[in-house]
């Protein structure tokens, strides 16, 4: 089975602060994503990368920045931040082609106050 | 420019009752679309994939669903709803079939189940 894992299930941090949210995969994907969820919205991609050290923004990067310098792992950044980036934040990976299927970690709930 | 609508943000349903999810898209290519399934404080897990192989897609947990290329629909359907089935269900769509993984995913549509 393929596994992602999200280091914290929970964090909380004050406004202004570096923030940062690992994920792990274990299946030798290709690409890997950033979303964060929030009622009402669905997913909305922040960052997603297919290959290491490659990265491409995605419908709201503002705020946030992402690093991939080995294949299983992708970070997530927050480099300073705000109480409107409280949510839940989940991590992906797919094997790189057209229509793949994507495999989810299981979330960090990030409070920002 | 694609976009998902979930046309229900909740359903609630009877234990044993239909259910009735509705999904429709909008692509300006062939697109892939897919149901997934966030159980509370989990991540989101596949149901089913559609990928123009066949019209009528069957899933995991007796869940299926029909695409209707002329209505821009994907509803998701189940005969008889169990209470495991209380869940949120995210239609989501992939129009770059050629290329890449981009997905954008429909608001969600939280189902409960009552006994």
């Amino acid at each position: 089975d393929v596994k992602v894992t999200q280091s914290s299930r929970y964090l909380v941090k004050r406004t202004g602060e570096k923030v940062f949210l690992e994920c792990v995969q274990d299946m030798d994907h290709e690409n890997m994503f950033w979303y964060r969820q929030d009622p009402g919205l669905g997913l909305r991609l922040i960052y997603f990368s297919y290959d290491v050290k490659m990265k491409e923004k995605g419908d709201i990067p503002e705020g946030y920045s992402v690093s991939r310098e080995k294949k299983e792992r992708f970070s997530l950044i927050l480099e300073s931040a705000s109480t409107n980036q409280t949510s839940m934040y989940l991590c992906a990976s797919a094997k790189a082609g057209a229509g793949d299927i994507q495999y989810f970690g299981a979330g960090t709930r990030l409070s920002v106050l | 420019a694609q976009s998902v609508t979930q046309l229900d943000s909740h359903v609630s349903v009877s234990e044993g009752t239909p259910v009735l999810l509705r999904c429709n898209y909008s692509s300006s290519y062939s697109p892939s679309l897919f149901w997934y399934v966030q159980h509370p404080n989990k991540g989101l897990q596949l149901l089913l994939k559609y990928t123009s192989a066949a019209t009528l897609v069957k899933g995991i947990n007796g869940f299926e669903a029909e695409f209707k290329k002329s209505e821009t629909s994907f509803h998701l359907t189940k005969p008889s709803a169990h209470m495991s089935d209380a869940a949120e269900y995210f239609c989501v769509v992939n129009p770059y079939k050629a290329a890449g993984n981009k997905l954008t995913f429909g608001g969600g549509t939280r189902v409960l189940v009552k006994p």
